[in-house]
């Protein structure tokens, strides 16, 4: 069983660019959930796609948005980066069909935006 | 989902029992109690969660008290590499999805020492 993957890693970006962040979702799970994660403070969620549409969204704007795919990996589009956009994005996979799912995160992406 | 309240940090020998308390006063009767880790420039780890009775797994113990408002994380014998920040999270299991995001607040970052 894998787990969840994101890539890049690491990933240096100038300001008003655009990034695609990638996330493989875990075997058997359906749902994929990105969270982002500013120095400091603990993860706050973005959105959430489950199906390929979105399913739930936290408070960002919407030149954040995201793809789910039918093998259930994932992307994260941010446009326009601004500095404070400069995180440790997280995905998360889970499986809905159940209560009390558990999450299963990856490593995250670490953006900095200059 | 619920707000939770958790001292920001706790020491703890190595060996010892870590118990992380977390405070859930308003939960509703459809929350969940769930606890993740996150050790430094890793994604959130899943350890434990539940409902109303107490909950043992090959990670930890999760004691939840009779009205729900609060609840323990027990760490049985604590090492190093449980050096990490400790969320409890509260929140509804939905089947469809759109509930299915974590709120996470600051944490406790637990350090085990020698």
């Amino acid at each position: 069983e894998t787990g969840v993957t994101q890539s890049p890693t690491h990933l240096i970006k100038t300001r008003g660019q655009q990034v695609t962040l990638r996330c493989s979702s875990q075997s058997g799970h359906n749902t994929v959930s990105w969270y982002q994660q500013a120095l400091g403070q603990g993860p706050q969620f973005i959105f959430q796609y489950y199906r390929e549409e979105e399913n739930g969204r936290g408070n960002f704007p919407p030149r954040f948005s995201g793809l789910q795919f039918p093998n259930y990996s994932s992307e994260l589009n941010v446009n326009a980066l601004e500095l404070d956009d400069s995180a440790l994005y997280l995905c998360a996979s889970s499986f809905i069909g159940g209560q009390g799912s558990g999450y299963t995160f990856g490593s995250g992406t670490r953006l900095t935006v200059v | 989902d619920a707000k939770t309240t958790q001292p920001p940090s706790m020491d703890c020998a190595e060996g010892r029992a870590a118990n992380l308390p977390c405070n859930h006063s308003t939960i509703s009767g459809n929350e969940y109690v769930y606890w993740y880790r996150q050790i430094h420039s890793q994604g959130p780890q899943y350890i434990i969660h539940g409902l109303k009775n107490n909950e043992t797994n090959e990670m930890a113990s999760l004691i939840i008290t009779e009205d729900r408002k609060s609840s323990t994380l027990i760490l049985p014998h604590a090492t190093l590499r449980d050096t990490a920040v400790y969320y409890c999270i509260v929140r509804v299991a939905s089947l469809t999805g759109g509930g299915n995001k974590l709120t996470f607040g600051t944490g406790t970052q637990l350090k085990v020492e020698l």
